[in-house]
């Protein structure tokens, strides 16, 4: 079954700590994979998906398929990046993203 | 910039309404999707449509249909609002089936009292 599973509901960091947002999942086959962030009163929008490997914001994610990984990480968190996390994956049929619960990031100053 | 807009930020209804949630996008694209979103849950997919007059369910279609008459526009349709259905009801679109970016519209807050 393809799933997409981010243990963490919420993580609670301090300002200038690193973040690392964790994301598993479940496919066979060749994924593709997106990180999505939603800021307070905002819409739900694209952060990074894996295939442009690049980096926005400061943040990065590597697809790690030998575990099935594909973790959003920054080295210095900011108080600006405390929002709602999700990870997605597209599936193998009818245009859709598979969504992990979401992860709420909290910045402490 | 892509603009996916919602009939509603707030809606409040009671139960046993028929209740329509109207999605509009600006820039031709051909999937459209709806979703709830849930503390805990995260996003779960009702419906969605790849064409003009074009739908399949999502993993919780129960209790809606959806309507598409026009290409830029997608309707979700509550039969019966119950309050189990009090939930963010975000829209989203797509370019085409083999993009997979989706743009979310700013959700519409449903209580049903």
């Amino acid at each position: 079954a393809q799933r997409v599973t981010q243990p963490e509901k919420l993580l609670s960091v301090f300002k200038g700590a690193p973040v690392e947002l964790k994301c598993n999942y479940s496919y066979s086959g060749s994924p593709e994979l997106f990180w999505y962030v939603q800021y307070s009163r905002q819409r739900l929008q694209l952060l990074l998906r894996h295939i442009s490997r690049e980096s926005i914001k400061g943040f990065t994610a590597d697809l790690n398929k030998g575990e099935t990984s594909f973790h959003l990480k920054k080295p210095f968190a900011q108080e600006e990046d405390s929002a709602m996390y999700y990870c997605a994956l597209s599936g193998r049929s009818n245009y859709q993203l598979i969504w992990g619960a979401g992860t709420k990031l909290i910045i402490k100053p | 910039d892509v603009k996916v807009t919602q009939s509603s930020r707030y809606l409040v209804k009671r139960t046993g309404e028929k209740v329509f949630l109207e999605c509009v996008q600006d820039m031709d694209h051909e999937n459209m999707f709806w979703y709830r979103q849930d503390p805990g849950l995260g996003l779960r997919l009702i419906y969605f449509s790849y064409d003009v007059k074009m739908k399949e369910k999502g993993d919780i279609p129960e209790g809606y249909s959806v309507s598409r008459e026009k290409k830029e526009r997608f309707s979700l349709i509550l039969e019966s609002a119950s309050t189990n259905q009090t939930s963010m009801y975000l829209c989203a679109s797509s370019i085409s089936p083999t993009v997979y970016e989706q743009y979310f519209g700013p959700g519409t807050r449903l209580t049903v009292t």
